[in-house]
């Protein structure tokens, strides 16, 4: 069983909806919550980060976080075409060095 | 612009090839990293330098040796290519013991036949 969890999708939705991403882990260890998109044939980049549990809002963008769960979601509200992307959820605790750990990634697509 | 530099962006080995892999960073990252992903696999660590002069082992590192050269330079060497590291290879970089800002490449395609 993998230590993070995601959903590959492909999960496409109109223009305008919202988007509800999620990850499941098994590591308790796990302190910080971090949110990647990756455009076709690019590297991830950083677009959300949460330390232990709580919600983070940054525009558009929501992340949550329920330790007791072991579940982080996140929510992009009036989708646009340019939100277009593989998500990755990743993880790291202090105890393993910060290394992050990757879920598999959720490929979305915004209809026009 | 400021960020992690790779090179090459594609390459083609015949099995049993060797190759290095080169990664530069301009913002006076301390930690650097070497990522592989496959399809569906999210992205797993091969190697790591948490700072100059210091290389560990990743998830996955069988297969790969690293250098870090200096500061700026971590590099990749595959000593003989098998069709299994197939992938994609992403460099990334880091302040030491910040928990979150990596920075990435954009990643090399290697295609081993």
């Amino acid at each position: 069983q993998k230590e993070v969890e995601q959903d590959p999708g492909p999960l496409s939705v109109p223009e305008g909806a919202i988007v509800s991403l999620n990850c499941t882990y098994s590591n308790s260890a796990f302190q910080y919550f971090m949110w990647y998109r990756q455009y076709s044939r690019k590297g991830p980049e950083l677009l959300m980060y949460t330390y232990s549990s709580g919600n983070k809002e940054d525009g558009r963008f929501t992340a949550q976080v329920d330790k007791s769960s072991k579940y982080i979601s996140l929510f992009i509200r009036d989708s646009q075409p340019s939100d277009s992307a593989t998500y990755l959820c990743a993880m790291s605790a202090e105890a393993a060095g910060n290394k992050l750990t990757f879920g598999g990634g959720t490929r979305v697509l915004v209809k026009p | 612009n400021a960020g992690v530099t790779q090179t090459p962006k594609f390459q083609v080995l015949k099995t049993g090839q060797s190759m290095t892999l080169q990664c530069a960073q301009d913002m006076n990252h301390n930690s650097m990293y070497w990522y592989r992903q496959d399809p569906g696999m999210g992205l797993r660590l091969i190697y790591y330098s948490a700072s100059e002069g210091t290389t560990d082992k990743g998830e996955v590192p069988n297969g790969y040796n690293v250098s870090r050269l200096n500061k700026r330079e971590f590099s990749l060497r595959l000593e003989s290519a098998a069709p299994s590291q197939t992938s994609v290879y992403f460099c990334a970089s880091v302040e030491r013991g910040a928990n979150y800002g990596y920075t990435f490449g954009s990643g090399t395609r290697l295609t081993v036949v």
